[in-house]
């Protein structure tokens, strides 16, 4: 079944202490993201990588850090967390163009105490 | 910049009726993707839509329906025959050539399906 996996799904932490939380999809797409999602807000993206090796900021990348160093794997790591991130998070991914949608993983739902 | 405005703040429809989810969108790309994606209260994006800026006929999938005024910039989303597991936020978002190729989102509209 083609699908984007994400984990943990829930994660209570504190602040600063490092979490890692892993992507992956198994459609062989180029295109991986991260997207947060906060009440009132929308989604938006953390960042995002066009192929291995290739990553770049979005529009709120503070805070976080990403790696692509296999085309299926996107992990979403926060060195140290803080409350204000506590949020939703979705990875996404898509082939390179415009004119697909992109597959969003589950969502990971995080709180930082 | 791109932008989508969703300005409903929440809409209620009966049961079997049809409803239009109003979404305009601002870009001074020529080649875009308009997208419609559901959210029910459980958490997950699920697609539901496409329309390519260059589509000259209207997308359809199933009961959904995509409403594109180009001249208008308007992506209106359209459900026929409302059922109740139609109840979920939606979601219009864009994506254009470059831009981090991401999808840029509007903020939702919460619809609520009456029996």
């Amino acid at each position: 079944e083609a699908q984007v996996t994400q984990n943990p799904r829930y994660l209570i932490t504190v602040t600063g202490k490092k979490l890692t939380v892993t992507c992956s999809q198994n459609m062989n797409h180029e295109y991986m993201s991260w997207y947060r999602q906060d009440p009132g807000l929308g989604l938006r993206q953390i960042y995002y990588s066009m192929n291995v090796e290739v990553t770049d900021k979005g529009d709120v990348p503070e805070g976080y850090k990403v790696s692509r160093k296999e085309k299926r794997n996107f992990p979403l790591i926060l060195e140290s967390p803080s409350p204000n991130q506590t949020s939703l998070y979705f990875c996404a991914s898509s082939p390179g163009t415009i004119y697909n949608e992109q597959f969003f993983g589950p969502g990971t739902r995080l709180t930082v105490l | 910049a791109q932008k989508i405005t969703q300005t409903q703040p929440g809409m209620f429809v009966q049961e079997k009726e049809a409803v239009t989810l109003d979404c305009t969108y601002d870009t001074s790309d020529q080649s875009y993707g308009l997208f419609w994606y559901k959210q029910p209260s459980s958490g997950e994006m699920i697609f539901l839509i496409y329309q390519g800026s260059y589509d000259e006929q209207n997308a359809t999938e199933g009961r959904y329906s995509l409403n594109f005024q180009k001249a208008r910039k308007s992506a209106n989303l359209v459900i026929s025959a409302s059922q109740l597991g139609d109840s979920a936020m939606y979601f219009c978002a864009m994506r254009v050539t470059g831009a981090n190729s991401k999808l840029t989102f509007g903020k939702g509209i919460t619809l609520s399906v009456r029996p």
